[in-house]
């Protein structure tokens, strides 16, 4: 069965911190993929990054960057001198690829103030 | 590029009445989503296809009907409206998990049932 785990349900930082988001996930697959979506306060679901199992290299994009560790079935995603305009809530999902469906987790409300 | 297009973007419903969400995409993808967002919650599948003709339900497919005659058109149909369907309803689509590619959203649909 496959589940995506955000145990963050909040945060809240001044801007120009630093702040990772957690993400857990379990699959039985030796194939995967791993993605991280930001809904803004405006509501619409945007893509960030995608990961597949086999690529264990951290990227980096800017100001965001992403920790991915087999090991620990972790997806980490970090935020460098966060800005206010981060404010959103931040869904990890995972999809299985000989499954049918993108499972998300509950996400991470972040919330940055000035 | 439209992407995914749903439409109506908001709707108001009393109890019982019934509803068609209309979702349409033209990036010629196999596979199509909908998801329910209940306020402060992550994303729950309510059903998927996998090409025209094939549905399958998701987690939270009770109340709800969906039918995929074309590859572009993937309505959700909503019986009998009760309170506890009072979400936003996203639909999503992607080229097919064995690809990797990510969900592509629609802007969302707010339902409110009263």
């Amino acid at each position: 069965a496959q589940k995506v785990t955000q145990a963050q349900t909040e945060i809240s930082v001044v801007e120009k911190e630093d702040v990772t988001l957690d993400c857990v996930y379990e699959t039985r697959d030796t194939t995967y993929y791993l993605f991280w979506y930001k809904q803004p306060p405006s509501g619409e679901l945007v893509f960030l990054i995608r990961r597949n199992s086999f690529d264990e290299q951290n990227e980096i994009s800017g100001r965001y960057s992403w920790n991915f560790q087999k090991s620990t079935s972790s997806f980490n995603f970090t935020i460098t001198a966060s800005q206010v305009v981060d404010s959103a809530v931040y869904f990890c999902a995972l999809s299985e690829v000989w499954g049918q469906n993108f499972v998300f987790g509950p996400g991470t409300r972040l919330s940055v103030l000035p | 590029n439209a992407g995914v297009t749903q439409t109506p973007k908001f709707r108001i419903l009393k109890i019982g009445q019934s509803m068609t969400l209309q979702c349409t995409q033209d990036m010629n993808h196999n596979y199509m989503y909908w998801y329910r967002q209940d306020p402060g919650m992550g994303l729950k599948l309510i059903y998927y296809s996998v090409g025209a003709g094939i549905t399958d339900k998701g987690e939270v497919p009770n109340g709800y009907n969906v039918s995929r005659s074309t590859t572009e058109d993937f309505p959700l149909r909503l019986e009998l409206a009760a309170p506890s369907q009072t979400s936003v309803y996203f639909c999503a689509s992607s080229g097919g998990q064995g690809l990797g590619t990510e969900a592509f959203f629609g802007q969302g649909t707010r339902l409110t049932v009263v």
